[in-house]
């Protein structure tokens, strides 16, 4: 069974501050793929970024960057200098081990408040 | 273009109504999902279908009824829902490789409410 877990349920921040939301997952497949997506209150589901588990370099776009450690099983990702525009549930994902599918298990989410 | 569109953008219906979500996309993705979404938790998989065929079937109820007519086209009919159904319901896409795994493109959902 494979799972993913985001401890922190909401996070406050100030415009401008640095936040980083954390995911932990468990998996017993030795090749695998994790992402991250954004929730506005809107409700669509925004795609940030895919990383395969062979592929252990950090990456950065623009205020976002994401650290993949395989050894503590975390993909962790960083908002630095937060804006409004950032409000939204986070939601970390592993893909299902159940065919050439892309089914994802998502977890819980992180809700992020940004205020001016 | 990575859009996926779905209509209704709201629904609201009685326990005794007929009705239909449908979901388009044009990105020539042959694996399209159906999710629901309760406040504040995550999506929950509903149904996958891969080349027009139902593929998964998450233990749905059969009031929940998908249909694919073509590759770019994704239906979930509605039947005798419950008010427990009322939800997000999201459409997503993506392509299909047995090797490796592909981002979804989710549309912006219909919020459904059962009275």
């Amino acid at each position: 069974a494979q799972k993913v877990t985001q401890a922190q349920t909401e996070i406050s921040v100030v415009e401008k501050e640095d936040v980083t939301l954390d995911c932990v997952y468990e998996t017993r497949d030795t090749t695998y793929y994790l992402f991250w997506y954004k929730q506005p209150p809107s409700g669509e589901l925004v795609f940030l970024i895919r990383r395969n588990s062979f592929d252990e370099q950090n990456e950065i776009s623009g205020r976002y960057s994401w650290n993949f450690q395989k050894s503590t099983s975390s993909f962790n990702f960083t908002i630095t200098a937060s804006q409004v525009v950032d409000s939204a549930v986070y939601f970390c994902a592993l893909k299902r081990p159940d065919s050439g599918y892309s089914t994802l298990t998502f977890g819980k989410g992180t809700m992020l408040l940004v205020s001016p | 273009d990575t859009e996926v569109t779905q209509t209704p953008k709201h629904l609201v219906m009685g326990m005794t109504n007929k009705k239909s979500l449908k979901c388009e996309q044009h990105m020539g993705h042959r694996a399209m999902y159906w999710y629901k979404q309760k406040a504040k938790k995550p999506p929950e998989l509903m149904f996958v279908y891969s080349y027009e065929k139902l593929s998964i079937n998450e233990s749905v109820p059969s009031r929940f009824s998908p249909e694919c007519p073509n590759s770019s086209l994704l239906n979930l009919h509605l039947h005798a829902l419950q008010p427990e159904d009322s939800a997000l319901y999201l459409c997503a896409s993506s392509p299909q490789n047995r090797d490796r795994a592909y981002e979804q493109y989710f549309g912006p959902g219909t919020r459904l409410t059962v009275t």
